[in-house]
Order: C-alpha cells, then structure tokens, then sequence
C-alpha cells in the first residue's frame, strides 16, 4: 500500500470556520491531488500540485486553498467552512505523470 | 472539456451472474488515459487497471475484464461469475496526456456505479 495519510479522519465543524486538512506522503511522490467526493458527482478535483509550492486549481477550486511547503505535504485549507463543503476529501499521489494515482482512506468533513 | 459518463447509477445481480459495467468518455486529445477504481463499503479507492488510448487489446485479468472500444468512445468492464466481495462503487476516469509535466494524472472520474452481488 501506498504511504499515504490523512488527517484529520473524521472532523464536524461550524459554518464559517477555518478547517485544514492534511495530507502526508513517504513515497516521495512529485505530484498530489486533492479530490472531493460526493453522491452523484463522483470525485472531482480541487486542487493538485506538481512539486514543491507549485499548485494549482481543478474543477471545484472556489472557496478552497492549499499549501505544499515540502514534497510529503499536502495542505487543503477551507477558509469559512460552508455546508455546501460536506464531503469525503481524498488526497491522492502519482508518479510519473500520467500515471495511476494512489488514494489516502479519506477524511469525512461535516459542516454544520 | 474532458467528460466521463456511467449512465448505470446502481445495478443488482445474484451471484454467479455476469454483469457489465458502462463508461463512455469524451475528449478532444489523440493521447489520453482511461482508468477503473473500485470502492467497497470501506471507503478506499482501489486501483483497477490503467489504458492508453493507443492500446485498444480487451484485457482479462481472473474474473475481470475490459473492452475498449474507441470508434465509440467506451471503456467497459465486465465480472464474470459474480461475488458478494465484488459488490461495491466502481468508477471510470479519463486522464489527458497534454499538459505538459505541471499537469500530472488530473482524472476526470464518472458518477460511478453502485454494483450490489446478492447472494
């Protein structure tokens, strides 16, 4: 299995505050993603990054940031958590470009 | 714009019955990349297989197997002799081989299909 945690697993939070999730590699790994989950919509892209602090936006960027300060981190800021943003989040990893991606277990996100 | 489409929202079998799963992609790239997870009940994304848009040989791997049909722009995936443990999300994605290095895997995943092996 991929080396792949996140964290927070689970995490209720109230509309309007900040909420970071995390996202941990040891497969040194160039490329992350993150990807929200939801009922009829499959899994959509938020945001992904190709090397240290290089990011950049996917399909459903709005209200969301992130931060890669070193390859093993993956950062996914909601800066005023809104209801709309209950989801599962998953971080995911590849290498070499187009290649598979690896998933972490998901972080289940309410917000109330 | 890239787009994955798996009309079947949920599908239910009895087990030993074979069953098909559909996914029809669009794309305007020559050079693209087609993909199957799988999602038991557990919640994690499980990897399938992986196909370059130049490679259109059917696979067979045990019980599972793909046909990838470009003229009609589908990348199906059939079980054979269902089983419970087969029961779960699947669901196809589609990755575009234009970008350059800063664009990575980015995948385009269907909706997903909702398959239940009873018993």
């Amino acid at each position: 299995d991929a080396g792949i945690t996140q964290s927070p697993r689970h995490k209720v939070t109230e509309t309007g505050t900040p909420v970071t999730l995390r996202c941990h590699q040891t497969e040194n790994h160039r490329y992350m993603y993150w990807y929200r989950q939801d009922p009829g919509h499959g899994l959509r892209l938020i945001h992904y990054s190709y090397g240290v602090k290089d990011t950049d936006k996917g399909e459903v960027s709005d209200g969301y940031s992130v931060s890669r300060s070193k390859t093993e981190d993956f950062l996914l800021t909601l800066e005023s958590a809104t209801s709309s943003q209950t989801s599962v989040y998953f971080c995911a990893i590849s290498e070499p470009r187009n290649e598979k991606l690896f998933f972490g277990s998901g972080t289940q996100l309410s917000v109330l | 714009a890239q787009k994955v489409t798996q009309a079947q929202t949920e599908i239910s079998v009895v087990e030993k019955e074979d069953v098909t799963l559909d996914c029809v992609y669009e794309t305007r790239d020559t050079t693209y990349y087609l993909f199957w997870y799988k999602q038991p009940p557990s919640g994690e994304l499980v990897f399938l297989i992986r196909r370059n848009s130049f490679d259109e040989q059917n696979e067979i791997s045990g019980r599972y197997s793909w046909n990838f049909q470009k003229s009609t722009s589908s990348f199906n995936f059939t079980i054979t002799a269902s089983q419970v443990v087969d029961s779960a999300v699947y669901f196809c994605a589609l990755s575009e081989a234009g970008g350059g290095e800063t664009s990575g895997s980015r995948l385009t995943f269907g909706e997903g299909t909702q398959l239940t092996v009873n018993p």
